[in-house]
């Protein structure tokens, strides 16, 4: 079984859509979590970190049910610039598992 | 801050040399770097993780005499693919970690990746 799990979409929207990706993990003991953004052919880049209590930055919420071991990212009001994959990402004992990404195209 | 850099961007070679990549943070001490490799539509994927002074630890499946690990200070690691062949073709991506990054030492810092093509 995988360490992280995701659809692998492609989730394909319209500018201004709110769109939701979920992510499952194997471990329960996995200790931090993290949602990182990768465009095409370039390097991951952190988007945010996933807390328990749940957190937001601007247009982005991320949320982390630990008792289901699962994690979501929510996208408000969708952007051109927001088309990317997205990881979801699991620290187990400092090592970093990343899920297979989840793409997203906003569309005009 | 936090910046990660990686020599070179993209490199081709030939079956059977060895291609050596750098992994460099400019701006803190990487007490820990990761080396992940990525083929196209995948993930990326674990290799091994490097800390300071000490041997790497390979991920299941990666043969270490075969990817070659160094992390000989605080700024610097390497990664050599020795004997190199068309199916070690791939995106190489390696993450620092560490001490004056000014984030949380759980956050890890990419670089930019390097794509290796073997012929």
């Amino acid at each position: 079984r995988k360490e992280v799990e995701q659809d692998p979409g492609p989730f394909n929207v319209p500018e201004g859509a709110t769109v939701a990706f979920n992510c499952t993990y194997s471990n329960s003991a996995s200790q931090s979590f993290f949602w990182y953004r990768q465009d095409c052919r370039k390097e991951p880049k952190l988007l945010m970190s996933v807390y328990s209590s749940g957190n937001e930055d601007g247009r982005f919420t991320a949320q982390l049910n630990r008792a289901s071991q699962y994690i979501s990212l929510l996208i408000r009001d969708s952007k051109l610039s927001d088309s990317a994959t997205y990881l979801c990402v699991v620290n187990n004992f400092n090592k970093f598992y990343f899920g297979s990404g989840t793409k997203l195209n906003v569309k005009p | 801050g936090a910046v990660v850099s990686q020599h070179p961007s993209w490199v081709i070679c030939k079956s059977g040399t060895s291609v050596k990549i750098e992994c460099r943070s400019l701006d803190f001490q990487a007490t820990t770097m990761f080396w992940y490799r990525q083929f196209p539509k995948q993930s990326l994927m674990l290799m091994a993780t490097s800390n300071e002074g000490s041997k790497a630890t390979y991920e299941q499946g990666v043969e270490k005499d075969k990817f070659l690990i160094n992390h000989a200070s605080l700024t610097l690691s390497t990664l050599t693919v020795t004997s190199a062949h068309p199916e070690d073709s791939s995106f190489y991506i390696c993450s620092a970690r560490g001490i004056g990054s000014g984030k949380s030492y759980n956050e890890q810092f990419f670089g930019p990746g390097t794509r290796l093509t073997v012929l």
